[in-house]
């Protein structure tokens, strides 16, 4: 398609799972972010590719959060041993080389922690 | 430290009114202020954005004002509808802002037929 494509569009898991979260980004898009929404807390930031390296990871929760993104395109969010407080909806953008205020948003992956 | 922050939290305006969303940033680094528009099971989307070197941008019924001076930025929503209703989210970005942005909370905007 066209737009950003996130995958799954929801997920319950249970505490101490791991889950992986994917994002096919806009073809031809070389910057990626990701973002998580938490009810009434906005776009909290936590991590953005150029190409395939990340250099800004400063906004990872903890050492349970990571991200990769292989040949430029594909992302995947992992996260490790699940805690309830990682229940939100991750959302995954990309934009153009260089105009990175242009964000084109997937519409997220609703994770839910039990 | 929240570096843009947003009100009000929750809006209710007629049908036909003007809605009125305030952002104020802390950072003068910031060079580039958008605003995103987002209904409910979808991911944001631009609406409309400006740049510190205009003081009003205006794209239809959407106009932003920004004022450089006292860092704040607003989002003027004319003759309101009820597709309008959304959540609307302020931001910042700079150097070119291939870091990405940095978003306020958010207003919950409820158009009243």
């Amino acid at each position: 398609g066209a737009g950003v494509s996130q995958s799954p569009s929801n997920k319950v898991t249970e505490k101490g799972k791991d889950v992986e979260l994917r994002c096919d980004p806009i073809s031809g898009h070389t910057a990626l972010y990701w973002y998580r929404q938490s009810l009434g807390q906005g776009l909290e930031f936590l991590i953005y590719f150029q190409g395939n390296s990340a250099p800004d990871k400063s906004g990872l929760p903890s050492d349970r959060f990571s991200a990769e993104r292989t040949g430029g395109s594909v992302s995947t969010l992992t996260i490790q041993r699940t805690q309830q407080e990682d229940s939100a909806v991750y959302l995954c953008a990309s934009s153009r080389d260089g105009q990175a205020g242009e964000l084109f948003f997937g519409e997220g992956s609703r994770l839910t922690v039990l | 430290q929240q570096q843009v922050k947003q009100s009000p939290q929750s809006l209710i305006v007629q049908k036909g009114g003007i809605s009125i969303i305030n952002c104020a940033y802390e950072n003068t680094a910031f060079d580039y202020f958008p605003w995103y528009q987002q209904f409910p099971g979808k991911g944001p989307a631009l609406l409309i954005a400006i740049r510190p070197d205009v003081s009003e941008k205006k794209e239809g019924r959407f106009t932003i004002s920004f004022n450089k001076s006292a860092k704040q930025f607003s989002l003027h929503i004319m003759d309101s509808q009820p597709g309008d209703s959304a959540t609307y989210f302020c931001a910042a970005s700079k150097g070119g802002g291939a870091d990405g942005l940095t978003f306020g909370k958010g207003t919950h905007l409820i158009i009243q037929p």
